[in-house]
C-alpha cells in the first residue's frame, strides 16, 4: 500500500495568517491526491482533488499544488471557519489511503 | 440536494457480525462507484472498501479482506456493509462516501454521510 505521510500533524496559526500543510507519498502518484477538511463530530469535505482543482463551492483561498510525491495544501488567509483537521488521500492505487491528518489550531 | 444517511451501526461482541446500510438520495446512484471510510475514536481517517456502479468490482483494504463484504442494491438506493468476525480494531465510525467521477476507477470522495458508530467490545 501507498503510505502518505502528513505534517505537522498540528499547527497554531491567527485568523489571516497563511498556512502550508505538506504530503508526500511513498511512491509517485502523478496528480490523484485530495484534500478534505474535517470539523469535530461531522463527516469529512472535500476541498482539493486532482491536487490542484477546487471543489465546487470551496472558497479560493484554498489552494493545492505538486505532482508525483509531493503536494501542498495552502490556505492563504486563515478564517475562523477554517480551524479544523485537514486530510490528504491518494486515489492512485488500491488500497486508498490517507494522510494522518493536521489539525489546525488557533494561536 | 446529494444526501447519504447510515444505520445500522451499535455494540456488537467480538467475532460478531453487523450490517451497515447507506441510504442515497438527491443524485442518480446506480452512475456512482460507492465508498466505506472509518475513523477509530480520536484517530484519522482509513478508507474501507469501495464498489462500482453495477457491483462488478470491489476493493477492500487489506486489514477487512474476507471479513468484510461491500454490496449494493441499485433499485432501492442503497449501500451495505457485511461486517463478520469483527475485532476491537473495527470499532470507528463508519461514513458512506460517494465518488466523486462517475466514468473512473480511481476517485476522491464528494459527498459523505453523518456516520454510523460501531462499537466491538464485550
Amino acid at each position: 500500500a501507498i503510505r502518505i505521510t502528513q505534517s505537522p500533524s498540528s499547527l497554531s496559526a491567527s485568523t489571516g495568517d497563511r498556512v502550508t500543510v505538506t504530503c508526500r507519498a511513498s511512491q509517485g502518484i502523478s496528480s490523484y491526491l485530495a484534500w478534505y477538511q474535517q470539523k469535530p463530530g461531522k463527516a469529512p469535505k472535500l476541498l482539493i482533488y486532482a491536487a490542484s482543482t477546487l471543489q465546487s463551492g470551496v472558497p479560493s483561498r484554498f489552494s493545492g499544488s505538486g505532482s508525483g510525491t509531493d503536494f501542498t495544501l495552502t490556505i492563504s488567509c486563515l478564517q475562523s471557519e477554517d480551524f479544523a483537521t485537514y486530510y490528504c488521500q491518494q486515489y492512485y492505487s488500491y488500497p486508498l489511503t490517507f494522510g494522518g491528518g493536521t489539525k489546525v489550531e488557533i494561536k | 440536494e446529494v444526501q447519504l444517511v447510515e444505520s445500522g451501526g451499535g455494540l456488537v461482541q467480538p467475532g460478531g457480525s453487523l450490517r451497515l446500510s447507506c441510504a442515497a438520495s438527491g443524485f442518480t446512484f446506480s452512475s456512482y462507484w460507492m465508498t466505506w471510510v472509518r475513523q477509530a475514536p480520536g484517530k484519522g481517517l482509513e478508507w474501507v472498501a469501495n464498489i462500482k456502479q453495477d457491483g462488478s468490482e470491489k476493493y477492500y483494504v487489506d486489514s477487512v479482506k474476507g471479513r468484510f463484504t461491500i454490496s449494493r442494491d441499485n433499485a432501492k438506493n442503497s449501500l451495505y456493509l457485511q461486517m463478520n468476525s469483527l475485532r476491537a480494531e473495527d470499532t470507528a465510525v463508519y461514513y458512506c462516501a460517494r465518488d466523486r467521477a462517475i466514468d473512473e476507477t480511481y476517485s476522491s470522495s464528494d459527498s459523505w454521510g453523518q456516520g454510523t458508530l460501531v462499537t466491538v467490545s464485550s
